[in-house]
């Protein structure tokens, strides 16, 4: 099925850094949605995006909507040791009832 | 309010037998759509129902069925299980009828076929 081009796939970092993931699509969305996902349990919302150009933060998260429509970035500021999981974007095209989720980046910590 | 429901959140299956996950969703959301995923697939989109209508369809043979009822509960059918079929299958819920809307998951039922 359909995917989206996100990356980096993986990542490791040392607790305090600075992480960057994004996504890519070749369709205009007119929605972004972020979502982190622990080992065996579904993904939970962290960010969600409506606008193109608008930055919106949920603690140390900050996501964009890129200014193409066809891209979403999501920062991490000075991660944890609990930020690790995989973390997903989705997108949905306007009219359209179907979210197309990115390939996910996984994110280790190293303390 | 209540987030989305799953269940069974685990099952093992035989091959050839067929098994059905439910799902409810977030009081008010008339929207539900299915996942699947897998290691090596990611989130993979089955379908979403609507209204009782299953208004988008993934790229899933027919043995993978689903329904929506009056009360936005919604059922999916796994028939002649195969090996592959293993894998944590999500649901998620919005309200599904807003341009700009925001979709959240259940906890998934994990599937193993044995």
């Amino acid at each position: 099925g359909q995917q989206l081009n996100q990356s980096p796939q993986s990542m490791f970092i040392q607790e305090g850094e600075d992480v960057s993931m994004n996504c890519t699509s070749s369709s205009i969305f007119n929605t972004w949605l972020w979502y982190k996902q622990d080992p065996g349990e579904g993904p939970v919302l962290l960010i969600a995006l409506y606008k193109a150009g608008e930055l919106t933060s949920n603690g140390r998260l900050t996501a964009q909507f890129g200014i193409t429509r066809k891209d979403s970035f999501l920062n991490i500021s000075a991660s944890i040791p609990s930020d690790v999981g995989i973390y997903f974007c989705a997108g949905r095209a306007r009219g359209t009832y179907k979210y197309i989720f990115g390939t996910g980046t996984r994110l280790k910590v190293l303390a | 309010k209540a987030g989305v429901t799953q269940t069974p959140r685990y099952l093992i299956k035989t091959r050839g037998q067929q098994v059905t996950l439910s799902c409810s969703p977030i009081s008010g959301h008339r929207s539900v759509s299915w996942y699947q995923q897998t290691p090596g697939q990611g989130l993979q989109f089955l379908f979403e129902y609507f209204s009782e209508t299953q208004r988008n369809k993934g790229n899933f043979p027919g043995r993978f069925s689903g329904r929506q009822f009056s009360n936005s509960r919604s059922e999916m059918n796994v028939s002649t299980l195969e090996l592959g079929d293993s894998a944590l299958y999500l649901c998620a819920s919005s309200p599904g009828d807003r341009d700009l809307e925001t979709q959240y998951f259940g906890p998934g039922t994990r599937l193993l076929v044995l």
